[in-house]
């Protein structure tokens, strides 16, 4: 089983700033993969970001970067340079990479806002 | 190129009725995931396609759900007797089984389903 924690329901950063959204997660996979979610107001879910269980350095995708700490089982997801654009719902969420079935389990989502 | 599409977009229904909602994944995407998202509860995982193995029906919450999946290609997610619980945004995502390591999912818009 897996299960994912994000414990900031909500989040407030001024525009430029620098904000870190908290994830922690409990799993019995051996190999697995953590992924980032956007879900503006429009309510589509927006890939952001990867890691795997495996990679030996963060993941970074141009302002977005996942601070993995394997041993704390956490997987925070940092924002630099934060944009009006970025308020939204993040989404943590993991799965195995063992086996065929890669369905996510998401935590509960941090609703980020950014004022200018 | 196109990506996840879901209709209808919003549904209404009388509690009681049947209601299916339909998702066009990515061409090419062996995979197909339906999630639902509803207020205190997040993302559920409900079910699960690739390619022409037998699905993962283990998030189906009662016997009143059942999908299908034709072809390989679209999918439908059927709620018979609808109850004012099964109101919630019903999301399809779909995924490549190939290249990437990551096999990230991608959503469509959603449907969102009221039973009144």
């Amino acid at each position: 089983a897996q299960k994912i924690t994000q414990t900031q329901p909500g989040m407030f950063v001024q525009e430029k700033e620098a904000v870190t959204l908290d994830c922690t997660y409990d799993t019995s996979d051996q190999s697995y993969g953590l992924f980032w979610y956007k879900q503006p107001s429009s309510g589509e879910m927006i890939f952001l970001i990867y890691q795997g269980s495996y990679d030996e350095q963060n993941a970074t995708e141009g302002r977005y970067s996942l601070n993995f700490q394997k041993a704390r089982k956490s997987a925070n997801l940092v924002i630099s340079a934060s944009q009006l654009g970025d308020s939204a719902m993040y989404f943590c969420a993991m799965r195995g990479l063992g086996g065929s079935n890669y369905k996510l389990t998401f935590g509960k989502g941090t609703l980020l806002t950014v004022n200018p | 190129g196109a990506g996840v599409s879901q209709s209808p977009s919003n549904k209404v229904t009388e509690k009681g009725k049947d209601v299916e909602l339909r998702c066009d994944p990515i061409s090419g995407h062996t995979a197909l995931y339906w999630y639902r998202q509803s207020l205190g509860q997040g993302l559920e995982f409900l079910i699960y396609f690739q390619g022409n193995s037998a699905p993962d029906k283990s998030g189906l919450p009662s016997d009143r759900f059942s999908a299908e999946r034709t072809g390989g290609s679209v999918s439908t997610l059927t709620i018979q007797r609808t109850q004012q619980e099964d109101s919630a945004v019903y999301l399809c995502a779909s995924s490549s089984t190939s290249g990437s390591v990551s096999y990230e999912q991608y959503f469509g818009p959603g449907t969102r389903l009221t039973v009144t």
